[in-house]
């Protein structure tokens, strides 16, 4: 089983420049997640989602954008990029409740 | 809103000395409470949870970990550690039955001396 696949595993971007981290799962799960992971700070909840067509505002949700048309993808998205969204970003998806965190394999970004 | 404050953000032991990572939460309503490991360049994975079963809760690898509300702490022990035990751990919470935000904790680095 692939799990939850995150693309592009690395991207440099200049400032103001926009791009889509990939997010796909292939476990039927309702919920799924982004987080972004910064030395000493831990995992901080950008966006999440309950469903398809369903999604809420975590804790740092300011800079992007994301969008669920499919139980399947869960696409980030940064706008005007800028060297504060540095970071490792993860997808991770769950069946719910207290349901275990299923973990891509992290997405690097630099922006310069 | 629930918070996770995960105290010392490094942690040492020898090999075969007992570990214990610190976790105290905050929630209004009963919580689920989580602890994950991540390996370097890894993504993380579940090594035990509490949904209000048992106070004490066993995961992988020889870990536990036990829910005191009272004391509002849900702390990860093993008796004795080994060299693979090092890795980043993470204490997370959501809200039993509520909007399923997991909110985690800052982390705690865990080095085994030899």
């Amino acid at each position: 089983n692939a799990g939850v696949t995150q693309t592009p595993k690395f991207r440099i971007l200049k400032i103001g420049q926009s791009m889509t981290l990939q997010c796909a799962q292939d476990m039927n799960h309702n919920y799924m997640y982004w987080y972004r992971q910064d030395p000493g700070m831990g995992l901080k909840l950008i966006y999440y989602s309950v469903g398809a067509g369903i999604t809420d505002k975590g804790e740092v949700p300011n800079g992007y954008n994301v969008s669920r048309s499919t139980t399947e993808y869960f696409p980030l998205r940064l706008e005007l990029a800028a060297p504060s969204q540095t970071s490792v970003y993860f997808c991770a998806s769950s069946s719910g409740g207290a349901g275990e965190l299923f973990f891509g394999e992290g997405s690097r970004l630099t922006v310069l | 809103a629930q918070s996770v404050t995960q105290l010392g953000s490094h942690v040492s032991v020898s090999e075969g000395a007992l570990v214990l990572l610190r976790c105290n939460y905050s929630s209004s309503v009963p919580p689920y409470l989580f602890w994950y490991v991540q390996y370097p360049n890894q993504g993380l994975q579940l090594l035990l949870k509490y949904t209000s079963a048992a106070t004490l809760v066993k995961g992988i690898n020889g870990f536990e970990a036990e829910f005191k509300k009272s004391e509002t702490s849900f702390h990860l022990t093993k008796p004795s550690a080994h060299m693979s035990d090092a890795a980043e751990y993470f204490c997370a919470v959501s809200a039993a039955n509520r909007d399923d935000k997991i909110i985690f904790g800052k982390g705690t680095r865990l080095h085994i001396l030899p």
